[in-house]
């Protein structure tokens, strides 16, 4: 059972904003968002996470929708290093979960 | 900066040999995990554990098991290699409980495990 749904690919222009969503329509009030991403051959590298509130770090924005049953995590300014699988997560903060995630591949 | 150091980038073992995987972690971290990651099925949890001496089952823990004897190690065994466990190992450590910064998982850069 699937607990977030992502698409399989997506493609970005370098220097344009990548948005990529992500649905979780069966979110519990105790699970978290969370985004990571892998880049090859490397670990997956903390993005950022949220509860209910919008939040913004030095990586990204994550934009999650009033009623928690989707989210978008937006890199506001793609660069080619930023070509990665990225992956969502809901869960409560300890075991994590991985699904397939996105890939992303930021276009020059 | 936090790390996560795996003892073997790449491993060459024979089916049926006893093979551990080592990870080391130095933020005093409560949470240890290892995942393998295979094309096509993303990560998969095998084991965690939340505190010294103590494990969980993850989703596909048969074939492994590990070991937590300090804090900051957390190794994982093959008891008897296969070659259905060719795979990456990935380990990663968080802290526990809740909160605004508890959850970031940190990785290791992945053992590379080839069984022949």
């Amino acid at each position: 059972d699937a607990k977030t749904t992502q698409p399989p690919s997506m493609d970005c222009a370098e220097g344009r904003a990548a948005n990529l969503p992500c649905n979780h329509s069966t979110i519990s009030g105790n699970e978290y968002v969370y985004w990571y991403r892998q880049i090859h051959s490397q670990g997956p590298q903390y993005i950022i996470h949220g509860l209910k509130n919008n939040e913004t770090n030095e990586m990204a924005s994550l934009i999650i929708t009033e009623d928690r049953k989707s989210s978008t995590l937006i890199l506001p300014h793609a660069t080619l290093r930023d070509t990665a699988v990225y992956y969502c997560i809901v869960s409560p903060p300890g075991r994590l979960t991985f699904g397939k995630g996105t890939h992303l591949i930021i276009q020059p | 900066d936090v790390k996560v150091t795996q003892s073997s980038r790449y491993l060459v073992k024979r089916t049926g040999e006893k093979v551990f995987l080592e990870c080391v972690q130095d933020m005093d971290h409560e949470n240890m995990f290892w995942y393998r990651q295979d094309p096509g099925l993303g990560l998969r949890l095998i084991y965690f554990s939340y505190d010294v001496k103590m494990k969980e089952k993850g989703d596909i823990p048969e074939g492994y098991s590990v070991s937590r004897e300090k804090k900051e190690r957390f190794s994982l065994i093959l008891e008897s290699a296969s070659t259905n466990q060719t795979s990456m190992y990935l380990c990663a450590s968080s802290q526990i409980g809740w909160g605004p910064n508890t959850g970031e998982l940190f990785f290791g850069e992945g053992s590379r495990l080839t069984v022949l």
